[in-house]
């Protein structure tokens, strides 16, 4: 099956500074979404993008879609406490049997200090 | 409001019982799906539904069962054969092909 690997798998940073996490795959994937996952919650959509190249911002955040399709990566920009949690790529592979299939990343654990 | 729901939170049992995970949702969305979270895991597929009265297979289905009889609904059963049944379960749907998926917000289900 498909393989994601997500880096970092943990941050620690200062509030107001800038984060960075990349997802890159072994398959080319149509489809990648970002989630944020908080603590005995479920996760939430942040971005979802569909063609390669595709750059989307949602406030703070920007996240692109690699022009190879393997690879996509999340930016938070000024960060803040409330930007505490779990981040999850997920990618998905069009047609055939895997409708709606997602693969995930195995998440980077974000921690801001005040 | 629409969304998904999970029920319990928080589920304890004895090892070797058989016990059920409840998932509804009310957004009229055709897929729906059930996975499992581990710490330091991401999410693993254990079986998904794209219409009612059929389902499939995901990655760790082993151990573990379900049904689709309405659209509303996608029961998990975590059965006595599933070795490791300690975990984080989420369920999630999905409105059309491709479409994001929507996640509830988890049962934490502990065996002893």
């Amino acid at each position: 099956g498909q393989q994601l690997n997500q880096s970092p798998q943990s941050m620690f940073i200062q509030e107001g500074e800038d984060v960075s996490m990349n997802c890159t795959s072994s398959s080319i994937f149509n489809t990648w979404l970002w989630y944020k996952q908080e603590p005995g919650e479920g996760p939430v959509l942040l971005i979802a993008l569909y063609k390669a190249g595709e750059l989307t911002s949602n406030g703070r955040l920007t996240a692109q879609f690699g022009i190879t399709r393997k690879d996509s990566f999340l930016n938070i920009s000024a960060s803040i406490p409330s930007d505490v949690g779990i981040y999850f790529c997920a990618g998905r592979v069009s047609g055939g049997t895997s409708y709606g299939k997602l693969t995930f990343g195995q998440g980077t654990i974000l921690t801001v200090h005040p | 409001d629409g969304g998904i729901t999970q029920s319990p939170k928080y589920l304890f049992r004895k090892e070797g019982q058989n016990v059920t995970l409840s998932c509804e949702q009310n957004l009229n969305h055709d897929a729906m799906y059930w996975y499992r979270q581990d710490p330091g895991q991401g999410l693993r597929l254990i079986y998904y539904s794209q219409i009612v009265n059929d389902f499939q297979k995901g990655d760790i289905a082993e151990g573990y069962s379900v049904s689709r009889e309405k659209k509303e609904s996608f029961p998990l059963t975590v059965t006595s054969a599933q070795k490791n049944p300690t975990a984080f379960y989420l369920c999630a749907s999905q409105r059309i092909y491709n479409s994001p998926l929507h996640f509830g917000n988890g049962t934490r289900l502990t065996v002893t």
